[in-house]
């Protein structure tokens, strides 16, 4: 079946650093959605991505969408204590499931 | 507002002991998704409905039940549940399965 791998697992990050998160799927993707779950909460929605190649902006996050649509990235620039959390693509191959990755979870030293 | 809500929060109970875990949207939203959520593992799908009386397998179906009688509610039923249930539980809803998922709280479960 489809699998949604993300790298890595684990990010520390100085606070003020960029970083950078990669989600790679098994198969082609219709879409891919990006989610963060902050520390004891729910998984809330990002932005979603659908064009091969397509690159959105959300400030300081920057998410592109790989051209043979099967990996996506999620890049945050001067990172803040605020980015702290989980981050997990979410994937829609052919069919109606989305499969998450595993998630990076981010923590930030200030 | 627009919510998802999860009943119980939390809840600790014993082998074989059937449970159900409400999920309720406000959104009149047709897709509706139950997740469970492992450290390590990320979320994957229990079941999904695209609509009323309409469900199918996620990734991790064994050992649950799903119903949907109403567009607003997608109850999570564990006939009779085992150690390895023990996670944390999400209920998710969307607009359709291509748009953005809302999430509800989460229930916490351990059985024992």
């Amino acid at each position: 079946g489809q699998q949604v791998m993300q790298i890595p697992q684990y990010q520390h990050v100085q606070e003020g650093e960029d970083f950078t998160t990669y989600c790679n799927s098994s198969t082609t993707l219709s879409n891919i959605q990006w989610y963060k779950q902050r520390p004891g909460g729910h998984p809330v929605f990002l932005i979603q991505l659908v064009k091969s190649g397509e690159v959105k902006k959300q400030k300081r996050l920057t998410f592109q969408f790989g051209e043979a649509k099967k990996n996506s990235s999620l890049h945050i620039t001067a990172t803040q204590t605020t980015d702290v959390g989980t981050y997990f693509c979410a994937g829609k191959a052919a069919g109606n499931k989305l499969t998450f990755g595993g998630g990076t979870r981010v923590l930030v030293k200030p | 507002e627009a919510q998802v809500t999860q009943n119980p929060r939390y809840l600790i109970t014993v082998t074989g002991k059937k449970l159900t875990v409400t999920c309720s949207q406000n959104m009149n939203h047709e897709y509706m998704s139950w997740y469970r959520q492992d450290p390590g593992l990320g979320l994957r799908q229990i079941y999904y409905s695209m609509n009323v009386e309409v469900t199918d397998k996620g990734d991790v179906p064994e050992g649950y039940k799903v119903s949907r009688k109403e567009k607003r509610n997608f109850p999570l039923i564990l006939e009779s549940p085992s150690p390895n249930q023990t996670s944390l539980y999400f209920c998710a809803s969307s607009g359709t399965r291509e748009y953005e998922q809302y999430f509800g709280p989460g229930t916490r479960l351990t059985v024992t």
